[in-house]
């Protein structure tokens, strides 16, 4: 158990349903990202959070919307998505994104979304 | 050319062998460098930190060299709990909380 989590594991939503995608971190880390794994593709960083602010949206569209509420929650919003968004979605999170060597991050289980 | 290149196998290799993954990696200032596994539908877990002096973790052995921006793993008397994809994950440019990860090697380990 790695200390982060997601709901839901599993998610199959229509183009025109509005949803959310949770994480949850227990382990009194400072910073938190959102990750997109399509298949056959390298892992893409879609959003970095560092104490609560977001550092990093890596051109993301713009029916994805992330939201930190505080250090240890995360979430990401769907709104019209499109079937090409359909992938695995992993949240990880790491203690000090500030340090000069690479921090570790830790990564939550992921939502597999289906859009249909 | 892609950030960080790797081979995608699959690598078919029997109980007890030796087997090793390449790495490159295009971006000179990148500072530094983990091999992740991932299980078949989870989420990637970090197996090691690779340094520049070389590291061992039991059966695992990791190097990186610099001068020619390659990194490898070495898994000796592979076990069938072996099988997975490994991720060869360096750090952007003077941005260490960005991870840039390759799509992967499978090895897949029978009996």
């Amino acid at each position: 158990e790695t200390g982060v989590t997601q709901t839901p594991r599993h998610l199959v939503m229509g183009m025109t349903n509005k949803k959310s995608l949770k994480c949850e971190q227990h382990l009194g880390h400072n910073a938190m990202y959102w990750y997109k794994q399509s298949a056959k593709k390298p892992l893409e960083l879609m959003f970095v959070y560092s104490l609560e602010e977001r550092v990093e949206n890596n051109s993301v569209p713009s029916r994805f919307s992330p939201e930190c509420p505080n250090s240890s929650h995360l979430f990401l919003h769907l709104h019209t998505l499109q079937p090409e968004d359909s992938a695995l979605y992993l949240c990880a999170s790491s203690q000090d994104p500030y340090r000069d060597s690479g921090d570790t991050q830790y990564f939550g289980p992921g939502t597999r979304l289906t859009v249909l | 050319r892609k950030e960080v290149e790797q081979d995608p196998g699959p690598f078919n290799v029997p109980e007890g062998a030796t087997v090793a993954f390449n790495c490159t990696y295009s971006n000179s200032a990148s500072q530094s460098f983990f091999w992740y596994r991932q299980d078949c539908r989870k989420e990637p877990k970090l197996l090691m930190s690779v340094y520049s002096s070389g590291n061992e973790d039991g059966r695992f052995t990791a190097q990186l060299n610099r001068a020619s921006q390659y990194i490898s793993l070495l898994i000796r008397d592979s076990k069938l709990s072996d099988s997975a994809t490994y991720l060869c994950v360096v750090t952007a440019e003077y941005n260490t909380d960005k991870l840039i990860f390759g799509t992967g090697t499978r090895l897949q380990v029978f009996p």
